[in-house]
Parts: structure tokens; C-alpha cells; sequence
């Protein structure tokens, strides 16, 4: 089992439309949470990090399920623009960085 | 701006040859980098992680001959992979972040290589 599994895809959306991303992990020990978006070609950057509590970020929200060992990302409204991978990332203290292999996401108009 | 910066961006070169790529921390002295290759439409995959003042930490299955990695500074780490075959065309993606595990991974540029 990998330690940080997500659905690879792709996801073909419309624009406009509500589209939800899940990614589970192995270890208990998992201290903290991100979502990466990289765009085809380019280095991954920071989306959001992911806090117990949960968070969002305009159109953006991510939850932390700990009891569950998952976090999910919602995109509302979907862009055009919001066309990517999108990486689940779990860091579990010190520099111990795991990525998941990405959900391919396409908004079409 | 960058928080980290890798050169070059893109490289061709001769199989046979040596390739250097470096990365940079400028905002923060990064005691780990770490060294990612990824194909085509596959997902990031660490290659090592770089340890400044000595041996970086190569996984498994990656061959520390062929890809060597040097961290003399607290701002620099290089990979050279040498010895290049086209199989060794790649993107390759340097990150480094500040010790803690909330602290944000801040990724280069990336370099695309390609051997001939």
C-alpha cells in the first residue's frame, strides 16, 4: 500500500461546476497537510495547507479527516484555469515529505 | 519571487556526458534539499535527500554513482548526473523547506534534460 494514495483521474468538469478530491494516507504519525497544484511542465506550488479545523480559501476549501487518515479538496465554480494536477502532500515531522501521485483535473467550457 | 531557484531550466545534452543542475535557497539556509525526477504524466519521485556538510540520502534504487549530489553550502546543493543516457531524460525538481513539519516545501523551477 502506498503511503499517501489519491484517484489519479482525470476529472473532465465543466466550468462551473463542484469538484471534490480525496487522498488518504498510511501513517498515524502525519503531522501536516497540503495540496499542491502543478501545471503541466512547471514545479508544483502550494495550494492550501490542510488544518484540523479545516479551511478555505475562496473557492478553495480543504478538510483534514485524522480519525480517517484523509484530507479531500473542494473546488467550487469551477475555472477554466483551475486545470492541473492536483498533489496531496503529508509531511510527518522533521523534513519527511510524502506526495501523492496527483488527481489530473480538466475544466472544459 | 522565487524561494528557491534551480538552473539550468533546460539542458541537452550528449549521451556519455555529465550534467550539473543547482539549486538554490535565497530566502533561507536550507540545512535538506531534496532531488525529485519525474516522467511524463508519472508523479513526483524523490531521488535523494541532500545533507549540507555530507552524504546525501539516496533511495532506493537510485544509483549514487550516477547521480551525485553535493550540499557544501547551506544555500547550495547540486546534482550532477553523470555518465547521461537518453533513459536519464527527465524533469528534475529540487525542494527544500525549513525543519518543522509545518513548514511549507518550496520547490525550484525545475530542469528539463534531455539526452542525445
Amino acid at each position: 500500500r502506498k503511503e499517501v494514495e489519491q484517484d489519479p483521474g482525470p476529472f473532465n468538469v465543466p466550468e462551473g461546476a463542484t469538484v471534490a478530491f480525496n487522498c488518504t494516507y498510511s501513517n498515524s504519525a502525519s503531522q501536516s497537510f497540503f495540496w499542491y497544484r502543478q501545471d503541466c511542465r512547471k514545479e508544483p506550488k502550494l495550494l492550501m495547507s490542510v488544518y484540523s479545523s479545516g479551511n478555505e480559501d475562496g473557492r478553495f476549501t480543504a478538510q483534514l479527516n485524522r480519525a480517517s487518515q484523509y484530507i479531500s479538496l473542494l473546488i467550487r465554480d469551477s475555472k477554466l484555469s483551475d486545470s492541473a494536477t492536483y498533489l496531496c502532500v503529508v509531511k510527518t515531522g522533521g523534513f519527511k515529505t510524502i506526495f501523492g501521485a496527483g488527481t489530473r483535473l480538466f475544466v472544459k467550457a | 519571487g522565487a524561494v528557491v531557484s534551480q538552473h539550468p531550466s533546460w539542458v541537452i545534452c550528449k549521451s556519455g556526458t555529465s550534467v550539473k543542475i543547482e539549486c538554490r535557497s535565497l530566502d533561507f539556509q536550507a540545512t535538506t534539499m531534496f532531488w525529485y525526477r519525474q516522467f511524463p504524466k508519472q508523479s513526483l519521485m524523490l531521488m535523494a535527500t541532500s545533507n549540507e556538510g555530507s552524504k546525501a540520502t539516496y533511495e532506493q534504487g537510485v544509483e549514487k554513482d550516477k547521480f551525485l549530489i553535493n550540499h557544501a553550502s547551506l544555500t547550495l546543493s547540486t546534482l550532477t548526473v553523470t555518465s547521461a543516457h537518453p533513459e536519464d531524460s527527465s524533469f528534475y525538481i529540487c525542494s527544500a523547506s525549513l525543519a518543522g513539519a509545518g513548514n511549507t516545501i518550496y520547490f525550484g523551477e525545475g530542469s528539463w534534460l534531455t539526452v542525445v
